[in-house]
């Protein structure tokens, strides 16, 4: 299996444009979480999915970020429009479908700079 | 609010040199604390998971145990390649927790040959 798989890698953009960042899950797991990470505040959830529902959104910033699971197998997370301050790596992971052993598979990231 | 503190934020060690990384949590009920290990341009990648106090688990060089309000993550004779940022993770019991885990800011090991 591929494993977790996140497009674009790196991504700089500049203040007030979208930012649309894909995800692709490893096939047969059905959760999917979206972290943010920075140097100051560590790896933060910022939502998570369990069978394309979100379950936890309480993570996402303001209303300029947006999440969906338009199927089974992928996922997008946009922010509209991007501000400097969201400049983070952000990571995808995914979970088997059976268990809850908090044993998350995470895809490379995308390094999102915002100018 | 679950919290987990992660010391030291940084280790240097020579290659050979054993010792510990240290996790304290704060949470309302635990239903498992996880160590990941997180290399330089990559995603986290999942070590071990522990659900009990007392509880211990091996891999390699790493050894990692628990207790009520701390984990250790133990390694024996670090080699070069040990070196990474090393991040534990709490998971809350209950509700919409399912999942989420709460991570520490990490420690950075960094092994000398």
């Amino acid at each position: 299996d591929a494993g977790v798989i996140q497009s674009p890698r790196h991504e700089v953009t500049e203040m007030g444009q979208e930012v649309t960042l894909r995800c692709k899950l490893i096939s047969g797991h059905n959760s999917l979480f979206w972290y943010r990470q920075t140097m100051m505040r560590g790896l933060e959830l910022l939502i998570y999915f369990n069978n394309n529902v979100p379950i936890d959104d309480s993570g996402m910033p303001e209303d300029r970020f947006s999440a969906k699971m338009p199927n089974a197998s992928f996922s997008t997370l946009k922010i509209q429009p991007s501000e400097p301050r969201d400049s983070a790596v952000y990571f995808c992971a995914s979970s088997p479908r059976t268990g809850s052993t908090g044993e998350l598979f995470f895809g490379e990231g995308s390094r999102l700079t915002v100018l | 609010e679950d919290q987990v503190t992660q010391s030291p934020e940084a280790l240097r060690l020579q290659e050979g040199e054993s010792s510990s990384l240290n996790c304290s949590y704060t949470v309302s009920g635990l239903r498992g604390l996880f160590w990941y290990r997180q290399d330089p341009g990559k995603g986290p990648e999942f070590l071990f998971t522990l659900y009990s106090a007392g509880e211990e688990k091996e891999k390699e060089r790493l050894k990692a145990t628990l207790t009520k309000k701390e984990s250790f993550l133990h390694i024996t004779a670090p080699k070069p390649e040990d070196s990474a940022t090393y991040l534990c993770a709490v998971q809350a019991v209950g509700g919409t927790s399912y999942g989420k885990l709460t991570f520490g800011q990490g420690t950075i090991l960094t092994v000398h040959p």
